[in-house]
This record gives C-alpha cells, sequence and structure tokens, in this order.
C-alpha cells in the first residue's frame, strides 16, 4: 500500500499564475481532505471531499481556490491567479468510509512557494 | 468553535529522558477525538497516538502516552526514554465526533539532544 500520494513535492509559481496540486488517496480510501500548513503553524483545514462531492468546504477561500475529486483520478487543489501569501505547505489525507475519528493518513505534503 | 492550544513552542530533552508535552482545548461537544501527530523535518504527518474522549484509560503505544484529563480539558503527551529520532514538531488535533475536520494546535518544536 504506496499510501497517500502527493505530486509535486515543490512546485513554484510566479504570481498570477496557476497552480495544480494532486493528491492520490490510500487504496480503498474514499474521503479526501485537504488542509493548509502557514510556516511556523499548524494545519487548517480547507475542504473535504468524496467522490464527485464537495462535502464540506468551510475552510476554503472564496476566490481563487476550488477542489474535486473525480471519478477516475487523483483528487486536484487549484489555486488561480496565485499570490505571495498562497505560499504554504499543502497536505492531502484520506480515510476510508466512516472512519475519520482515526485521524486519517496524510500524504508528505506539496510545498508551494510564489515568487 | 473548537480551540486547540499548546502552550509551550518548544522543548527540550536529553536522549534517554522523558519529557511531557501539553495541550489544552475547549469544545461543548461530549463525543470527540484527540490525537498527537509528530512532523519531522521530512513534513510528513505521522499520527502518534490517539484517544477516544468516552474512554477513561489513557491511550499508550510502545514509549508514548497520555494523560487524559477531560473535566480540565487536558491532553498532555508524555515521550519516555526519548530517541535522537523523536525530534520534530508534534501537533495535538482534536475532531468532534460529528464532524470530519481535525482542528490542530499551533505545535511544540520537540528537540531531543545527546
Amino acid at each position: 500500500n504506496a499510501g497517500v500520494m502527493q505530486n509535486p513535492r515543490h512546485l513554484v509559481r510566479r504570481r498570477g499564475q496557476e497552480a495544480r496540486l494532486r493528491c492520490s488517496p490510500m487504496k480503498g480510501h474514499s474521503h479526501v481532505y485537504w488542509y493548509r500548513q502557514l510556516p511556523e503553524e499548524g494545519l487548517k483545514f480547507m475542504v473535504y471531499l468524496q467522490k464527485e462531492n464537495i462535502i464540506d468546504e468551510s475552510g476554503m477561500p472564496k476566490e481563487r481556490f476550488s477542489a474535486e475529486f473525480p471519478k477516475e483520478g487523483p483528487s486536484i487543489l487549484r489555486i488561480q491567479q496565485v499570490v505571495r501569501g498562497d505560499s504554504a505547505a499543502y497536505f492531502c489525507a484520506s480515510s476510508p468510509r466512516d472512519s475519520t475519528n482515526y485521524g486519517y493518513t496524510f500524504g508528505s505534503g506539496t510545498r508551494l512557494t510564489v515568487v | 468553535a473548537q480551540t486547540v492550544t499548546q502552550s509551550q513552542p518548544e522543548m527540550s530533552v536529553q536522549e534517554a529522558e522523558t519529557v511531557t508535552l501539553s495541550c489544552t482545548y475547549d469544545t461543548s461537544e461530549n463525543n470527540y477525538y484527540l490525537f498527537w501527530y509528530k512532523q519531522p523535518p521530512s513534513r510528513q504527518m505521522i499520527l502518534v497516538i490517539r484517544q477516544e474522549a468516552y474512554k477513561q484509560q489513557n491511550a499508550t503505544e510502545n514509549r508514548f502516552s497520555v494523560n487524559f484529563q477531560k473535566a480540565a480539558k487536558s491532553f498532555s503527551l508524555k515521550i519516555s526514554d526519548s530517541q535522537l529520532g523523536d525530534t520534530a514538531m508534534y501537533f495535538c488535533a482534536f475532531i468532534p465526533g460529528t464532524a470530519s475536520k481535525l482542528t490542530f494546535g499551533t505545535g511544540t518544536r520537540l528537540q531531543v539532544t545527546l
């Protein structure tokens, strides 16, 4: 079992470009969560998805950010027109159905740097 | 809203010694779960230990144990026989039984020295 796979590990974008972050959950996991970690801070919840559905996006900024988890393929976190403040580590986690109380399995994160 | 507070930004312990990391939380929920995560320099988030709020017995995983005080809303992590590989950021986290999102504290940076 390869665990939760995130790519790329590092991503550099110029201001105004788009960033696409990918997350493949663990085999058998149908729930995906995205978290953001700013420097020297804890992780902050962004969005919770199941296949083809957004369940909770209460932590997502209203503009420029979107997430999807299609029937086939990885979950994608998309940031349009990136700004310096988007620089952070973005973590994806997955869990099997109805097992969120076990604390998820996290990927290694994507570090986004906006220059 | 739930909050998680870690009041120790940095801690240091000598190899083979014992260290305790503090965590307090605030919630109106009665059913919830608490976790400690370790984040080494590799950035990977590793689950260290979990505690179910309805269980009075403190969780233990090898050298790691917790002191869960539900009435005081306290959830400290004790690391016994500290090893160099324990050097990392440690995050306390909370999830209500009825929700799906973890709330993290700001972390404690632990340095294990020779």
